[in-house]
């Protein structure tokens, strides 16, 4: 069955960086792009962008641009989400997601676990 | 502030029909899904393409979008439906969208 799975907990200090992994099993990694969304405390869901596994392609929400970088691995099969500056405001838990689409449908049909990031001094 | 606007909260009697509403722009040219989730969960998929289950979800779940609003309704709402829902569309073909959420209370 198709599985992602997380790194994970992180405390991190304003100003640094964080690098979440999700590695994906059960399935042909380089299939499927992966999309990263996350979730403040008590807030709702927030995308963040996607990465093309096959390509190494990547689009990021304008909030992000300049701060996100998503990347891949294709020998371990593993999706990367790098964020940097780091601050209170990306305190979250920041989820993958596996993209599938089928006639021109798109949906995010598989969830990781999510990873805790807390971003305090 | 979000693109999808979604009531904040909703409350429904077991065996009762709860309707979520889900309202912007982008769902006039978009595909509506719908993401359930539980305190401490993942999201997961209860609807895409407006108005198809995905394996596994109950048939008291549906949905349909017609205009600007989407809508996934619960007929017979259960204890174990209370959950947030959050509606999901495009802004073009690979930027992703979410509404605010919806807090569904079953009592």
């Amino acid at each position: 069955q198709v599985q992602l799975v997380q790194s994970g907990a992180e405390v991190k200090k304003p100003g640094t960086s964080v690098k979440v992994s999700c590695k994906p099993s059960g399935y042909t990694f380089t299939k499927f792009d992966i999309n990263w969304v996350r979730q403040a405390p008590g807030q709702g869901l927030e995308w963040m962008g996607w990465m093309g596994p096959h390509s190494g392609d990547t689009g990021y929400a304008q909030k992000f641009q300049g701060r996100v970088t998503m990347t891949r691995d294709t020998s371990i099969s593993t999706a990367y989400m790098e964020l940097s500056s780091l601050r209170s405001e990306d305190t979250a838990v920041y989820y993958c997601a596996r993209l599938e689409c089928a006639d021109g449908i798109c949906y995010l049909a598989y969830w990781g676990q999510g990873s805790l990031v807390t971003v305090s001094s | 502030s979000y693109e999808l606007t979604q009531p904040p909260s909703v409350s429904v009697s077991p065996g009762q029909t709860a309707s979520i509403f889900c309202t912007g722009d982008k769902l006039k040219t978009s595909y509506a899904s719908w993401y359930q989730q539980k305190p401490g969960q993942s999201p997961v998929l209860v609807m895409y393409a407006d108005d198809r289950r995905p394996s596994g979800v109950p048939e008291r779940f549906s949905g349909s979008n017609s205009g600007n609003t989407a809508t996934l309704t619960i007929s017979g709402t259960q204890a174990i439906d209370e959950a947030d829902y959050y509606c999901q569309a495009w802004d073009s073909s690979t930027i992703v969208v979410f509404g605010g959420g919806t807090k569904l209370t079953v009592l």
